[in-house]
């Protein structure tokens, strides 16, 4: 079975400032894992994935997150906020084996400040 | 990546009625998925539903209170019946694309009053 923990419900940055949202997963086997954004009274966009390959994935708006396996982490960073990140941020992981179940975090609310 | 819609995009219901969400997709699909997400809180896989076989329910979730169709590789229907103030949620399908990413729909906002 999979899990995924996601620290901090809520993170508050400045307008320029870095973003990080943490997430960590517990998995048997090698994971897939996703991040996406949920903007007010809209579904689920996908921010990024790590599937194989490059640990350090790129994604659209500016994000990117690192796989560190050691860690058993997938945190996501943007280098500068911009008031339109203000959403909410969930980490999901699957397992790269037959199981298609997706599992997600709890979600962190990222408030930008200006 | 896919184009998903679902219908209709917010309702308010009475408790004890029944409304059935469509999800349509604008290319065939294997697997498709349907999520509860309550208020506030994060995405239950309530089933996923394949063309030509029963849907396969999630623990918690059961076929006479949420009936699935999936009549063919575009289309999927999700009824929610016998509704009460608990069911009030957010109902979002999804489909799976390459890599077991999948794709969401924009979702069916629910109010049982």
């Amino acid at each position: 079975a999979q899990s995924v923990t996601q620290l901090g419900s809520h993170v508050s940055v400045s307008e320029g400032a870095l973003v990080l949202l943490r997430c960590n997963y517990s998995s048997s086997v090698p994971p897939y894992l996703f991040w996406y954004v949920q903007y007010p009274n809209q579904g689920l966009q996908l921010l990024l994935k790590y599937t194989t390959g490059a640990t350090l994935v790129k994604g659209i708006n500016g994000f990117e997150a690192e796989f560190k396996k050691s860690e058993t982490s997938f945190h996501l960073t943007k280098p500068s906020a911009h008031m339109s990140d203000a959403a909410e941020y969930f980490c999901a992981v699957t397992l790269s084996g037959s199981a298609r179940q997706l599992t997600f975090g709890s979600g962190t609310q990222l408030t930008v400040l200006p | 990546s896919a184009v998903i819609s679902q219908k209709p995009s917010r309702d308010i219901c009475q408790r004890g009625t029944s409304l059935t969400i469509q999800c349509q997709v604008d290319s065939q699909v294997t697997m498709m998925f349907w999520y509860r997400q309550q208020p506030g809180q994060s995405l239950t896989l309530i089933a996923t539903a394949n063309q030509g076989s029963e849907a396969t329910y999630e623990s918690g979730f059961v076929i006479d209170k949420f009936p699935i169709s999936r009549p063919n590789l575009t289309f999927s229907t999700l009824t929610v019946s016998n509704m009460s103030p608990e069911d009030s949620s957010i109902y979002l399908c999804s489909v799976e694309g390459q890599r077991k990413t999948q794709y969401f729909g924009p979702g069916t906002r629910l109010l049982v009053l």
